[in-house]
């Protein structure tokens, strides 16, 4: 399977706990995004690598969020005292490098769905 | 700003039926991508279909068909002869550079049998 792949797809874990995700991106893809998906709504964009330069987050990323892409080809993203509002889909795309000005399609993965209690 | 309507929270069809799924969009960028994507209940989004601002004509795929209108800053997707499989929520997109998407909130699609 060549797509775009997410660990863990289920994590629950107790507020205040600290939560970490992965995610391999499509092998020649330099672009890196991380999206937030809460029920009955649209995905929600939180940051993007291109390689490994994290080059523009979200206001949605609170300072309890980071994510890296340390060697520019899989990507995490650690949620440090998790609150229930955390509680959703986090989902991980990627895509190649537009030529010039372009938008080059995402591809996503399956997301990790993460419950706070 | 950067913003992706989508009217219509759910569609039912019977089966066979064509259906069209609403978006409109705002941005004050001239240059500027607009997608589609397919969320099926398994929850993988799945692209459908990627057009630039500058290019509006209209596009068929199989059943599958995209009208992009500047005038209106609509870009509209029709399924014709629906089928059970097409029942999944669709997503409309805005890309205003080369970053990230913004996102509408998404069309329920049920396709009854």
């Amino acid at each position: 399977d060549t797509g775009v792949s997410q660990n863990p797809r289920h994590k629950i874990t107790k507020r205040g706990q600290n939560v970490t995700f992965r995610c391999d991106p499509i092998s020649e893809h330099n672009r890196l995004y991380w999206y937030r998906q809460t029920l009955g709504q649209g995905p929600e964009f939180l940051t993007y690598f291109q390689n490994e330069a994290q080059l523009e987050k979200s206001r949605l990323l609170s300072d309890r969020f980071s994510a890296e892409r340390p060697k520019g080809s899989f990507s995490t993203l650690e949620i440090q005292r998790t609150e229930q509002g955390d509680s959703a889909m986090y989902l991980c795309a990627s895509s190649l490098l537009p030529q010039g000005f372009g938008n080059n399609e995402q591809f996503f993965g399956p997301g990790t769905r993460l419950t706070v209690l | 700003a950067q913003k992706v309507t989508q009217a219509q929270t759910e569609i039912s069809v019977v089966e066979k039926e064509d259906v069209t799924l609403d978006c409109v969009y705002e941005t004050r960028d001239t240059t500027y991508y607009l997608f589609w994507y397919k969320q099926p209940p398994s929850g993988e989004l799945v692209f459908l279909i990627r057009r630039n601002s500058f290019d509006e004509q209209n596009e068929i795929s199989g059943r599958y068909s995209w009208n992009f209108q500047k005038s209106t800053s609509s870009f509209n997707f029709t399924i014709t002869a629906s089928q059970v499989v097409d029942s999944a929520v669709y997503f409309c997109a805005l890309g205003p550079g080369a970053n990230n998407l913004f996102f509408g909130t998404g069309t329920r699609l049920t396709v009854i049998p």
